[in-house]
C-alpha cells in the first residue's frame, strides 16, 4: 500500500526560529506534492504545492522536493505562535487517479 | 477563491437515523471527495466522484453511500447511523490535471448518540 509518512510530533520551536517539517512517500512515480495547515477543530487549508525538484518559496514558507530520495519538506521561517497547527503532507500518486494520499500530520508548537 | 460549503457545522443524530451531509463547490471542479477525520487516524477517504452520477469507493465506504446529481453538489448518506460514525466529516473538491489541488469545506462534526 502506498504511504505518506510524517513524524506526528509535537515539534516545538521558539518564536522566530525556523521550523522544519518532513514527509516521505513510497510511490516513486508521484508527481504532485502539497502541504496543508490545519488548526485544531478546523479543516485543512492548502498552503503550498510543489511539482518539481528543488525549492519553492512563498513568503515565510519554503517547500523542498527531492524525488530521488522521496521526501518533501516544509520550512517555516520566523515562526510565529499563529503557525502552531498540524501540518499535513499530501501526495498525488502515479496511477492514483485524481486522489491524494495524506500523511497523518505533524503537530507544530511555536513557543513564546 | 475556491469556496466549498457544507450544510452543517455540527450535527447530532440518533442511532439508526438516516443522515444526509451535503457539500457544494462553486469552482466548477470535476472531482469531489468525502473524508472522515478521527484523532490519531488522519484523513480517511470514504467516497469520491470524478463526474456527475459517477462515484468510486475510497478506503472506508462501508456504511456510507453518496450521490452526485449535479456537478457542484456531492452528498454523503449514512443509511443507518451508528455510534462509530461519530466523526468530523470533510468534503473537498479539485480540478483535474495539472494541479490536483484539493480545497476543503469547513467540515461537519457529527455526533451519533
Amino acid at each position: 500500500q502506498k504511504e505518506v509518512e510524517q513524524n506526528s510530533g509535537p515539534l516545538s520551536v521558539p518564536e522566530g526560529a525556523i521550523a522544519s517539517l518532513n514527509c516521505t512517500y513510497s510511490d516513486r512515480g508521484s508527481q504532485s506534492f502539497f502541504w496543508y495547515r490545519q488548526y485544531s477543530g478546523k479543516s485543512p487549508e492548502l498552503i503550498m504545492s510543489i511539482y518539481s525538484n528543488g525549492d519553492k518559496e512563498d513568503g515565510r514558507f519554503t517547500a523542498q522536493l527531492n524525488k530521488a530520495s522521496q521526501y518533501v519538506s516544509l520550512l517555516i521561517r520566523d515562526s510565529q505562535p499563529s503557525d502552531s497547527a498540524t501540518y499535513l503532507c499530501a501526495v498525488k500518486e502515479a496511477g492514483g487517479g485524481n486522489k491524494l494520499t495524506f500523511g497523518t500530520g505533524t503537530q507544530l508548537k511555536v513557543e513564546l | 477563491d475556491v469556496k466549498v460549503t457544507q450544510s452543517s457545522r455540527y450535527l447530532v443524530k440518533r442511532t439508526g437515523e438516516k443522515v444526509f451531509l451535503e457539500c457544494v463547490q462553486d469552482m466548477d471542479h470535476e472531482n469531489m471527495f468525502w473524508y472522515r477525520q478521527d484523532p490519531g487516524l488522519g484523513l480517511r477517504l470514504i467516497y469520491f466522484s470524478y463526474d456527475v452520477k459517477m462515484k468510486e469507493k475510497g478506503d472506508i465506504p462501508e456504511g456510507y453511500s453518496v450521490s452526485r446529481e449535479k456537478k457542484e453538489r456531492f452528498s454523503l448518506i449514512l443509511e443507518s447511523a451508528s455510534t462509530n460514525q461519530t466523526s468530523m466529516y470533510l468534503c473537498a473538491s479539485s480540478s483535474t490535471s495539472p494541479t490536483y489541488e484539493q480545497y476543503f469545506g469547513p467540515g461537519t462534526r457529527l455526533t451519533v448518540t
